[in-house]
């Protein structure tokens, strides 16, 4: 199985700041990576997929970079809203993986 | 639009076999590219994929679950359903649904259903 590390685990962080998350796989998969929100009690949400592709809807300050085992996902200017964990999967084996998620919380 | 519900017991017994149904609208897993997943997540845990089924009837499963799964649809009815079997108390989890189009991200998921495992 393609093994996904995300981090950091957790990161605090005021509303305004720059957050950047990472994510790396145990092998290459191209572009085939997509990121994840999740607030308490909802399913998640889809913000980029194929690692830098914006899903309909998501705010621009949402970013995704990266190819091969290194992806990025960067929130511009972090809003109250954003707090939230976030998780990266890969969709390159149709075995999907998913990272062990990033919760981003109030400083 | 498209919209999916997770449907089955919300209390199993250990040992007992878990079923679970997806019912979807809005699209048809009779076409070429879509998929549909389940993935779950114990309480306070990180998501986990367990398994999924394509428009082609290809099937995939977790390797460490798949002795335990097996997935299917029906078409006509517009469901997919996860068998579990051998359920422990460490398999309590909310258990979601996801669509997918093949490489492509799980752009539209269930509200999930809690599954508890005790005696």
């Amino acid at each position: 199985d393609i093994q996904m590390t995300q981090s950091p685990s957790s990161l605090s962080a005021s509303v305004g700041d720059r957050v950047t998350i990472t994510c790396r796989a145990s092998q290459s998969i191209s572009s085939y990576l997509n990121w994840y929100q999740q607030k308490p009690g909802k399913a998640p949400k889809l913000l980029i997929y194929a690692a830098s592709s914006l899903q309909s809807g998501v705010p621009s300050r949402f970013s995704g970079s990266g190819s091969g085992t290194d992806f990025t996902l960067t929130i511009s200017s972090l809003q109250p809203e954003d707090f939230a964990t976030y998780y990266c999967q890969q969709s390159y084996h149709p075995q999907l993986t998913f990272g062990g998620g990033t919760k981003v919380e109030i400083k | 639009q498209v919209t999916l519900r997770e449907s089955g017991p919300a209390l199993v017994k250990p040992t007992q076999t878990l079923t679970l149904t997806c019912t979807f609208s809005g699209f048809s897993l009779s076409t070429s590219g879509m998929c549909v997943s389940w993935i779950r997540q114990p309480p306070g845990k990180a998501l986990e994929w367990l398994a999924r089924i394509d428009w082609d009837d290809d099937k995939y499963y977790s390797t460490s679950l798949k002795t335990r799964l097996t997935i299917s649809k029906d078409t006509s009815k517009n469901q997919v359903v996860l068998t579990m079997t051998n359920m422990d108390p460490v398999d309590t989890a909310t258990y979601y649904c996801a669509r997918s189009n093949r490489g492509d991200g799980l752009d539209y998921w269930g509200q999930g259903t809690l599954v508890t495992v005790s005696s």
